[in-house]
C-alpha cells in the first residue's frame, strides 16, 4: 500500500512565527487531505487538496502531484494553532502519516 | 449544518465482554468509514461502507470485529470478547465524494 511520511515530527515555533509541513506519499492519489487534531482528538478539515494550490486565511496548501508531496503553511501563528497535523491518502482507504506536533508558545 | 455523531463518547468495558458503537453520519452523504487511532499503531482505516455495495473489510484486524450499516445511514461497529489491545479511539468518517469528515470519536477502554 501507498506509504505517507510527514516531516518534521515534532516543531515549536513562538506565536507569530511561520511554518511549513512536509507530506510525502508514495504513490498517485485521488484524495489528499490535511487535519487538526485539536487536544480534545477531534480531527478538523483543512484541506481536500489532491493537487493545486488552496489558502484559508492563515493557512495554505500546495500538493505537487507528479512530485508526491504536498505542504501546509501556517503563517503568523497563533497558540490555538497548537495539536497534530495530520496528511491523509490516497483515495476512499486513507493512509494517515505519523503526524507533526505543533506547539506554539505565547 | 450537523456534523458526524458517535455514541458513546467513553467506553469502559471488561476483558472478554461485547461492546457496541454507534456513528451517525451527515445526512445526505453515502459512503461511510470506521478507523481507530492507538499509541502505537497511529490512525488505521477499520473498513468502509459505499451505498448499497458490499463494505470494504481489509482493515478489519480480526473476526472479533464487525460492522453493519442499516439503511444506508447509521452504523454500528461490534467487537467481541474484548482484549486489552483493543483500547483505542474510534472514529467515524462519512463522505459524498473523497472529502472525509470525521466525529468526535469513542475513547474504549478495556481492563
Amino acid at each position: 500500500g501507498i506509504q505517507v511520511e510527514q516531516s518534521p515530527p515534532d516543531l515549536i515555533l513562538q506565536e507569530g512565527a511561520n511554518s511549513t509541513l512536509r507530506c510525502n506519499f508514495s504513490d498517485s492519489v485521488n484524495n489528499l487531505q490535511w487535519f487538526h487534531q485539536n487536544p480534545w482528538g477531534q480531527l478538523i478539515n483543512l484541506f481536500y487538496i489532491p493537487s493545486g494550490t488552496k489558502q484559508n486565511g492563515r493557512l495554505s496548501a500546495t500538493t505537487v502531484a507528479t512530485e508526491r508531496y504536498s505542504l501546509l503553511y501556517i503563517s503568523s501563528s497563533q497558540t490555538t494553532d497548537s495539536g497534530v497535523y495530520f496528511c491523509a491518502a490516497p483515495n476512499y482507504k486513507l493512509t494517515f502519516g505519523k503526524g507533526t506536533l505543533l506547539t506554539v508558545n505565547p | 449544518g450537523a456534523g458526524v455523531s458517535q455514541s458513546p463518547s467513553n467506553k469502559v468495558t471488561e476483558k472478554g465482554k461485547d461492546v457496541e458503537l454507534r456513528c451517525d453520519p451527515i445526512s445526505g452523504h453515502t459512503a461511510l468509514y470506521w478507523y481507530r487511532q492507538s499509541l502505537g499503531q497511529g490512525l488505521e482505516f477499520l473498513i468502509y461502507f459505499q451505498g448499497n455495495s458490499a463494505p470494504d473489510k481489509s482493515g478489519l484486524p480480526s473476526d472479533r470485529f464487525s460492522a453493519e450499516r442499516t439503511g444506508g445511514s447509521v452504523s454500528t461497529l461490534t467487537i467481541q470478547r474484548t482484549q486489552q489491545e483493543d483500547s483505542a479511539v474510534y472514529l467515524c468518517a462519512s463522505s459524498l465524494g473523497f472529502e472525509q469528515y470525521f466525529g468526535p470519536g469513542t475513547r474504549l477502554t478495556v481492563t
